[in-house]
């Protein structure tokens, strides 16, 4: 039973860079044929797909937000991370890892973490 | 870009059928899932690729996809099935992207 848990600072200050973890467990992040997501949620508001990853770290991102982030990789760890540059208040939200099966749908979710961006 | 298009709610009388649509320019040709969203907790994945479910998700839950529209249908509505449902799906045009409908929200009347 595979089970994520994010990781990193709930407040970021505004023109920052929010970064945050995910550690995988119960299951290898080198498994074939699986990608590692992230995804947000404004508050009140719908899902927002951020991007995703494969362990050989081959990446695909939102292209609204593409300029802005990197998504790594670290095997060794089982994590994967998440780097979104120049944030602004519209960043704040709430931001969840994922695991994206094969067929191109998410079956595991980690808990979600908010992320305050403040001036 | 792709744009998946829900109602933002739905009401239904316990016991009833709830149908719960999600629009697309040819959907039908694309595998759509759907999620469930209860208030403070992350989605739970109840139907995947138009109309199967995960382990553990009751029969009651059923998809279907065809032209348009994709539908999420909900039999015997109960009052712990309220919650946010969102359709989703994977663009894979000239620039491949995991897209999100908008949400509904269910409420049990």
């Amino acid at each position: 039973h595979v089970q994520l848990q994010e990781s990193g600072p709930g407040l970021v200050k505004a023109s920052q860079t929010l970064s945050l973890t995910c550690t995988v467990s119960g299951g290898s992040i080198s498994s074939a044929g699986y990608y590692w997501s992230w995804i947000r949620q404004h508050p009140g508001e719908g899902l927002e797909w951020i991007g995703h990853i494969y362990y050989s770290g081959s990446t695909y991102y939102n292209p609204s937000l593409e300029s802005r982030l990197t998504i790594s990789v670290d095997t060794s760890k089982n994590q994967f991370s998440l780097k979104v540059s120049s944030v602004t208040a519209a960043d704040t939200a709430v931001y969840y890892c994922a695991r994206r099966a094969r067929g191109y749908y998410v079956d595991y979710w980690g808990q979600g973490t908010l992320v305050t961006v403040s001036s | 870009s792709y744009v998946l298009t829900q109602p933002p709610s739905v009401s239904v009388a316990p016991g009833q059928t709830a149908s719960i649509t999600c629009g697309g320019n040819n959907i039908g040709s694309k595998s759509v899932h759907w999620y469930q969203q209860k208030p403070g907790q992350a989605p739970v994945l109840v139907v995947y690729d138009d109309s199967d479910r995960p382990s553990g998700i009751p029969a009651r839950f059923s998809g279907s996809n065809s032209g348009n529209t994709a539908t999420l249908t909900i039999s015997r509505v109960e009052a712990g099935d309220e919650a946010d449902y969102y359709c989703q799906l994977w663009d894979s045009g000239s620039h491949p992207y995991v897209v999100f409908g908008g949400g509904t929200k269910l409420t049990v009347l």
